[in-house]
């Protein structure tokens, strides 16, 4: 079954708005991380947070790895922050550095 | 250097071809790994190293895809009798992976691979 799995599929957003895009995954994790890939292609790391909160500008994560998922918030969003974000985890019931990637939400700003 | 970097960055190959990639992850970085990436698809685990460990190689589709890591450094994925399901963009990422309860991985730009 599915291991990670990412929500929604897909948003659309106006210029402004905040959104939250969750993470749920089916074990105990070691790591987890949020990326934005941009629509050329590149993944820009955004959090490592396999637990707790973090915050970097307009944008927060937070981790509650007992209930196994994961939260990320886009506060006053910009065409900018359109593009896919991914998370990844290791799962402790897999090998340490295995990364299994959710399908990810596809995220578009628009003016 | 300053980040992940991977050659060619783009490959067209005829099916049946054998096809190298390379990847140089950031200095310093002990653990290195690869991904493939089909059209508007998530990432898919392929390989990953670490130090001399033996590598984790669970996530590669078939016996056509082999890597090797030369002096715990440059990384090559090598793909025999290519197919056209092969193509993809292959991702290869590094991490300092050693500190306690830290393993944030850091992504190159990847190599977009057609198989004609």
């Amino acid at each position: 079954g599915i291991q990670v799995e990412q929500s929604p599929p897909d948003l659309i957003l106006q210029e402004g708005a905040n959104s939250t895009l969750r993470c749920n995954f089916s074990d105990s994790v070691n790591n987890l991380q949020w990326f934005h890939q941009n629509p050329w292609g590149q993944l820009i790391n955004l959090f490592y947070i396999p637990s707790g909160t973090k915050q970097n500008g307009r944008l927060s994560a937070t981790t509650v790895a007992t209930e196994r998922y994961s939260l990320l918030y886009i506060s006053s969003s910009q065409t900018t922050d359109s593009g896919v974000y991914f998370c990844a985890v290791t799962m402790t019931t897999d090998s340490w550095g295995k990364f299994q990637f959710g399908a990810g939400t596809q995220v578009v700003v628009t003016p | 250097g300053a980040g992940v970097s991977q050659s060619p960055s783009n490959k067209v190959t005829e099916k049946g071809k054998d096809v190298e990639l390379r990847c140089d992850p950031i200095s310093g970085h002990t653990a290195l790994y690869w991904y493939r990436q089909s059209l508007g698809q998530g990432l898919e685990f392929l390989i990953y190293f670490q130090g001399n460990s033996a590598p984790d190689k669970s996530g590669l589709p078939s016996d056509r895809f082999s890597a090797e890591r030369t002096g715990g450094s440059v990384s090559t994925l090598t793909i025999q009798r290519t197919q056209q399901e092969d193509s993809a963009v292959y991702l290869c990422a590094s991490s300092l992976w050693g500190l306690v309860s830290y393993n944030e991985q850091f992504f190159g730009p990847g190599t977009r691979l057609t198989v004609l």
